[in-house]
């Protein structure tokens, strides 16, 4: 596609109830990154894959936080018992090749909000 | 651990008039990165900086980054209503993360 794409835009759920974010990044993008960022406030790092695996999960807030990347292209951010602390905007980027000189593009996000 | 820290954190100038934003990191890095963010809009690229003594310019932003001190700006020529908006820098890590400054939320007056 011609720009990194999340669905859904917004989700309201709940708390307790699982969800889950989808990234589709930009077509060729080999690295994708995950940010939360809530109100007001700057980006929190997530995680980062570089093709289908992730180097580095301790940058995930908790063990309720799970993400994954298949085929090297779509990735999935899911949220088991969400709690209220959990809204945010989550945030995904892509680029060329992972931590080069390569800009990251980032979607538009998928705000959450936990009921 | 990596810290970024960007000042000031709210920026109100009148048109035409000049200012620097600064971003100080707290780990040797030489991969910096500056991002504009408008109100409810995702991200946008601005700057890539890549080596000590790197300087980019794009129209009334110029920005800079000098590793040895840690320091990247990002300065405000004559600036204009249109580039109200929160900037944001951020510095790689050596652990494969990024981690961003809390923003420098800028707002041009006429």
């Amino acid at each position: 596609g011609a720009g990194v794409s999340q669905s859904p835009s917004n989700k309201v759920t709940e708390k307790g109830k699982d969800v889950e974010l989808r990234c589709d990044p930009i077509s060729g993008h080999t690295a994708l990154y995950w940010y939360r960022q809530s109100l007001g406030q700057g980006l929190e790092f997530l995680i980062y894959f570089q093709g289908n695996s992730a180097p580095d999960k301790s940058g995930l807030p908790s063990d309720r936080f799970s993400a994954e990347r298949t085929g090297g292209s779509v990735s999935t951010l899911t949220i088991q018992r969400t709690q209220q602390e959990d809204s945010a905007v989550y945030l995904c980027a892509s680029s060329l090749v992972g931590y080069s000189n390569q800009p990251q593009h980032f979607g538009d996000g998928t705000r959450l909000s936990i009921l | 651990e990596l810290k970024v820290e960007q000042n000031p954190l709210f920026l109100s100038m009148q048109e035409g008039k000049n200012y620097t934003i600064y971003c100080n990191y707290s780990t040797t890095s030489d991969r910096l990165y500056w991002y504009r963010q408008d109100p409810g809009k995702s991200l946008e690229s601005l700057f890539v900086l890549l080596s000590n003594g790197a300087v980019k310019q794009e129209g009334r932003l110029m920005a800079s980054l000098d590793t040895k001190a840690r320091l990247s700006t990002l300065h405000i020529t004559a600036a204009v209503h249109d580039l109200s908006a929160t900037y944001f820098c951020a510095v790689e890590g050596n652990n494969n993360d990024m981690r961003f400054g809390a923003g420098t939320r800028l707002t041009v007056k006429p």
